[in-house]
């Protein structure tokens, strides 16, 4: 299996700051590579796919890049309703995974 | 507006069976993969697995954990999909989202709506 590992796995951060996660996959997975948010007791969101497109109606405060193995979030001037756990997820081979997850926190 | 609605949890005892329903709207259902991803309380989210479409035969892929207990159908005249579990265990105590993916520019599948989720708790 593709193992994908984020981190950090949690961060603090102030409204207006600019953040970066990192996401690294065990094995190349081209640019299959998806992020999303989610809240407390709500579903995942798609925010960004194949590595960098924003998914329509994603504020371009996000942006996502890398290649290969290693890949970023990055959220600028980041807004209180940011504030979330991120996941990244490859869908290059099966089984399809996900990052362990980094909780952005005030 | 694209709406995935899940349907059919609840509460069974280890070794039970239980069938999922995810009802679509909003897009043209016969088109997209269909997929089922769950996450355990506290933990992050587990691809289950998927179903394509039509023109790819309905062909289905799992996650090999699952040991063949978990089966996909889909009903395009029912804008429905389906997660059949059997010979549930414990630690299938999850919420269960159905999630439609959509082909990117490599025409590689990916994540693109989810569903609300139902809760499946597997307990004596």
């Amino acid at each position: 299996d593709n193992q994908m590992t984020q981190s950090p796995s949690s961060l603090s951060a102030s409204v207006g700051d600019s953040v970066t996660i990192t996401c690294r996959a065990s094995q190349g997975i081209r640019n299959h590579l998806a992020w999303f948010q989610q809240k407390a007791g709500k579903a995942p969101k798609s925010l960004i796919y194949a590595v960098s497109s924003l998914q329509s109606g994603v504020p371009s405060r996000f942006s996502g890049s890398g290649s290969g193995t290693d890949f970023t979030l990055t959220i600028n001037s980041l807004q209180p309703d940011d504030f979330a756990t991120y996941y990244c997820q490859q869908y290059d081979t099966y089984p399809l995974n996900f990052g362990g997850g980094t909780k952005v926190e005030i | 507006e694209v709406q995935l609605v899940e349907s059919g949890g609840g509460l069974v005892q280890p070794g039970g069976s239980l069938r999922l329903s995810c009802e679509a709207s909003g897009f043209t259902f016969s088109d997209p993969y269909m997929d089922w991803v769950r996450q355990a309380p506290g933990k992050g989210p587990e691809w289950v697995g998927r179903i394509r479409n039509k023109a790819m035969g309905y062909t289905t892929e799992y996650a090999a954990s699952l040991n063949g207990r978990f089966t996909i159908s889909r009903d395009d005249s029912q804008n429905s999909v389906y997660l059949h579990m059997s010979s549930l265990k414990t630690e299938d105590t999850a919420v269960y989202y159905c999630a439609r993916e959509v082909r990117d520019n490599s025409a590689f599948y990916y994540f693109a709506n989810w569903g609300q989720g139902t809760l499946v708790t597997v307990s004596s």
